[in-house]
Parts: structure tokens; sequence; C-alpha cells
């Protein structure tokens, strides 16, 4: 069974415009922690943002913030004040407990910001 | 500066050929993984290991071998038994304890020709 699932379709964004990704998991595991990557043309991942199972607020880094429903096993990245910059790929991840460290990645979304 | 460096960029493989894609780290960390990208999909995990000399398979490793003699290094063999070799590969690694963080390499994409 998946454990990460993204669903949207290619996104257009306009630029200065904030877009919102969805994302939502699997686990039965209470410890897990959730990353956002952003993967460009040129093929690197870029560690985005972070949140952990534990976590009361929701995590931010600069222009990205993530609402994390945890009932709902939901985490949406949130990019304001979109750049030329961010058209990419983003993928959200997830690492269950504290063992093995493996990440497991949902297929990703695509967003083309349009000046 | 540090960070996770592969080699090559691009590689071609014939068909039946072993190909061995290198990924080197000088981050000091502990954990090493390879992960497999096809297009418009996901990372899959094909092998991962926490510790020098000790490695596990991950989701899809078969038709793959790999070595961790050394912390820095966690080369991956990409042998003639990966029927469906074409992708791009991506090598990761994550420093044990604090807050978790995966750095990952820049990824070399192979092709069988």
């Amino acid at each position: 069974a998946q454990k990460i699932t993204q669903t949207q379709p290619g996104m257009f964004v306009q630029e200065k415009e904030a877009v919102t990704l969805d994302c939502t998991y699997d686990t039965s595991d209470p410890s897990y922690g959730l990353f956002w990557y952003k993967q460009p043309s040129s093929g690197e991942m870029i560690f985005l943002i972070y949140q952990g199972s534990y976590d009361q607020q929701n995590a931010t880094e600069g222009r990205y913030s993530l609402n994390f429903q945890k009932a709902r096993k939901s985490t949406n990245l949130v990019i304001s004040a979109s750049q030329l910059g961010d058209s990419a790929m983003y993928f959200c991840a997830m690492r269950e407990g504290y063992g093995n460290n493996r990440l497991a990645f949902g297929k990703g979304n695509q967003v083309v910001v349009i000046p | 500066d540090g960070g996770i460096t592969q080699s090559p960029k691009y590689l071609f493989r014939k068909e039946g050929q072993n190909v061995t894609l290198s990924c080197e780290q000088n981050l000091n960390h502990d954990a090493m993984y390879w992960y497999r990208q096809d297009p418009g999909q996901g990372l899959r995990l094909i092998y991962y290991s926490q510790i020098v000399n000790d490695f596990q398979k991950g989701d899809i490793a078969e038709g793959y071998s790999v070595s961790r003699e050394k912390k820095e290094s966690f080369p991956l063999t990409v042998t003639s038994a990966q029927k469906n070799p074409t992708a791009f590969y991506l090598c990761a690694s994550m420093g044990i304890g604090g807050w978790p963080s995966y750095t990952f390499g820049s990824g070399t994409r192979l092709t069988v020709v």
C-alpha cells in the first residue's frame, strides 16, 4: 500500500501568489517525520521543511509553511509569494519511527510559476 | 564544503553489462541510501546502509548490489540482472542523532543503449 499520496495534477501559479500542495500519508507508528523536497529540472533534491509527529506547531521556514492535520494524516505545503525559481517538482516524504531512517516518497507535484 | 558527490553525471550502458555508480560523502554521516527515480515518479529505495560493512535491501533491490567498506563511500552496481535499468539514481546520506537531515547528491542518469 502506498504510504505517501500526492494526487494533484500539474499546477500553474501566477508569480507572487501562494500555492498549496497536498500530501496524505499512512502510518500506524505514532512517531514519524514528514519532509518536503524540491526537485528542479537539474535533478537535485533540495530539502525545504520538516514536521515531526509530536510537534505542536505547524512548521515554517521562510516562504514555506506546513498545514499539519494529524488526525487526517495530511500535511499541506504552502509556498507564499511564488517566484519563477519555484518552478519544480515537489515531493512529500515520510520517515517512520527511529529505527531504519528510511524515507518513503510520494510521486510528486509539478508546479510551474508563470510571470 | 561538505556534501555528497555522485559520479558520473551521465552513464550509458550496453545491455548485459554491469556498471557501478559512485557515491562519496564528506559529511561524516553514518547512514547512506540509494534511490531510483523513473520519469514522473517518486523515489524508490534500492539499498541502504546504516553503518560500515552492513547494508539492507530496500523495496527494489533485485538486479542491484552495493558495498560499504568505508564510511564515506557507498557504490551501487547495476547488474545485467536488472532488466530495466534506465533511470535517474540518487544517493543520500543522513547523520544519526539529532534533527533528521538527509542530504542528496546531484544524481546519475543511467541509459541503456
